[in-house]
């Protein structure tokens, strides 16, 4: 089984709509975190958390928020969804205790919003 | 504020020959670098990593990388390149003190291997 799952894997909704993105991780890590990816643009970072407790703005946090609900789940919403966050998202986790903070990446969600 | 220069947005390589990717940073204090690579579909796998140390390191797939704190660059190399590293390779910096630790990418080079 994977370490760091994503669901769904692809989806499409309309303007308006509210969205939630899943990321669950087996690797026991402490830190979450989540990047959207745009062609181009590489990768920028949305929020991140360094614990359950612990929940940060990262970039480009503007039209998204997020929920951190054990160690292992980080979830994403978008209250309102908008074209222009029609991108590939992903989750990742690291440990520095572990892995020196090396980050460790799910397969990815690709969202379209019409 | 850290950041990341990929100069080239894509490049296009004979399978067999070298390869070089460049890659610039910008960041005030020792930073952690990284290279992922992204297959078409696929989420991104890390290359190697740099920390502290040897500055030539050494990562999967025959890749190496060499950091070069005077010209604040971290520079993916590959002797001889097959047709399946064809992909999206990304260089990232992370801040490199004991706290938060957050990765900053560049924008990606796209690599295509002709036969």
């Amino acid at each position: 089984d994977a370490d760091v799952t994503q669901t769904p894997r692809n989806r499409i909704t309309k303007t308006g709509k509210r969205i939630m993105l899943e990321c669950s991780q087996t690797k026991g890590h402490d830190r979450m975190y989540w990047y959207r990816q745009d062609p181009g643009l590489g990768l920028r970072l949305i929020y991140y958390s360094f614990d359950v407790k612990d929940i940060n703005k990262g970039e480009i946090s503007d039209g998204y928020s997020v929920s951190r609900q054990a160690q292992a789940k980080f979830s994403l919403s978008l209250e309102s969804a908008i074209p222009n966050q029609t991108a590939l998202y992903f989750c990742a986790t690291s440990d520095p205790g572990r892995t020196t903070d090396t980050q460790y990446f799910g397969p990815g969600t690709r969202l379209t919003v019409l | 504020a850290q950041s990341v220069t990929q100069p080239d947005i894509h490049i296009t390589v004979s399978e067999g020959a070298s390869l070089e990717l460049r890659c610039n940073y910008s960041y005030g204090a020792t930073p952690y670098l990284f290279w992922y690579v992204q297959s078409p579909g696929q989420g991104l796998q890390l290359l190697l990593k740099y920390f502290s140390g040897d500055t030539l390191v050494q990562g999967i797939k025959g890749f190496e990388a060499e950091f070069k704190r005077s010209q604040s660059s971290f520079n993916l190399r590959k002797p001889s390149v097959h047709w399946s590293d064809a992909a999206e390779y990304f260089c990232a910096v992370g801040r490199g003190d004991s706290g938060y630790s957050t990765l900053t990418f560049g924008k990606g080079t796209m690599l295509l291997v002709s036969p």
